[in-house]
């Protein structure tokens, strides 16, 4: 298995430009999330998914959307870059149903995006 | 809306010391979960507590969970330079479904 996968690892972007960084999971979770993480601010959920068609936002949704069209891909796109959200940004996904594995987030090795 | 703090925001030991962090909620969660973050890397799940008051230990690592469910600690024994990195607590509301995490405590041990 190859986990949970983010694309691309590195971005630089002008301003106002749009992009969609990719999130794929092969384990068959149900929940996926956003997080963004600047220095000194932990993480913080940009939006999250409890299941195919199902979103819903998290503490930071401004400037993101999101779609959950499979069990296994959750998509970000920024629509209009702003300086402001120039971040490192992880996907994560786990297990909503019983025993150990539940609940337990698995990360990607993250997106470090620039915005000029 | 929930939020997770946790204090320090950073602390330098030398290599033996003893590290504790905490980490405060302003609800009630149904549980907490706990990661460790390499410099440069992501986060990797370390343990999760249900129960009021539980105490769980791995290895040099002791974790608890307070007893009205807001609160939780880790604390690590005679740290060592594998230590280093960020330490994250994480937690669900009761009857909601999003993680929320806390601010994180970075870790550094000098040899």
């Amino acid at each position: 298995n190859a986990g949970v996968t983010q694309t691309p690892k590195f971005q630089v972007l002008k301003t106002g430009q749009s992009m969609t960084l990719q999130c794929a999971q092969d384990m068959n979770h149900e929940y996926m999330s956003w997080y963004r993480q600047d220095p000194g601010m932990g993480l913080r959920l940009i939006h999250y998914s409890v299941g195919a068609g199902i979103t819903d936002q998290g503490e930071v949704p401004n400037g993101y959307n999101v779609s959950r069209s499979t069990t296994e891909d959750f998509p970000l796109r920024l629509l209009s870059a702003a300086p402001s959200q120039t971040s490192v940004y992880f996907c994560a996904s786990s297990y909503r149903g019983t025993g150990l594995a539940k609940n337990i987030q698995y990360f990607g090795a993250g997106t470090r995006l620039s915005v000029l | 809306g929930q939020q997770v703090m946790q204090i320090p925001q950073y602390q330098h030991v030398q290599e033996g010391e003893d590290f504790t962090t905490y980490c405060n909620s302003s609800t009630t969660l149904s549980n907490i979960q706990w990661y460790k973050q390499r410099p440069g890397g992501h986060p990797v799940f370390l343990i999760q507590l249900v129960k009021s008051g539980e105490v769980k230990k791995q290895k040099r690592l002791t974790f608890q969970f307070g007893e009205a469910k807001k609160n939780s600690s880790l604390h690590i024994t005679a740290t060592q330079t594998t230590d280093v990195g960020t330490y994250f607590c994480a937690g669900r509301n009761t009857g909601f479904q999003k993680l929320v995490f806390g601010t994180g405590t970075r870790l550094l041990v000098s040899p």
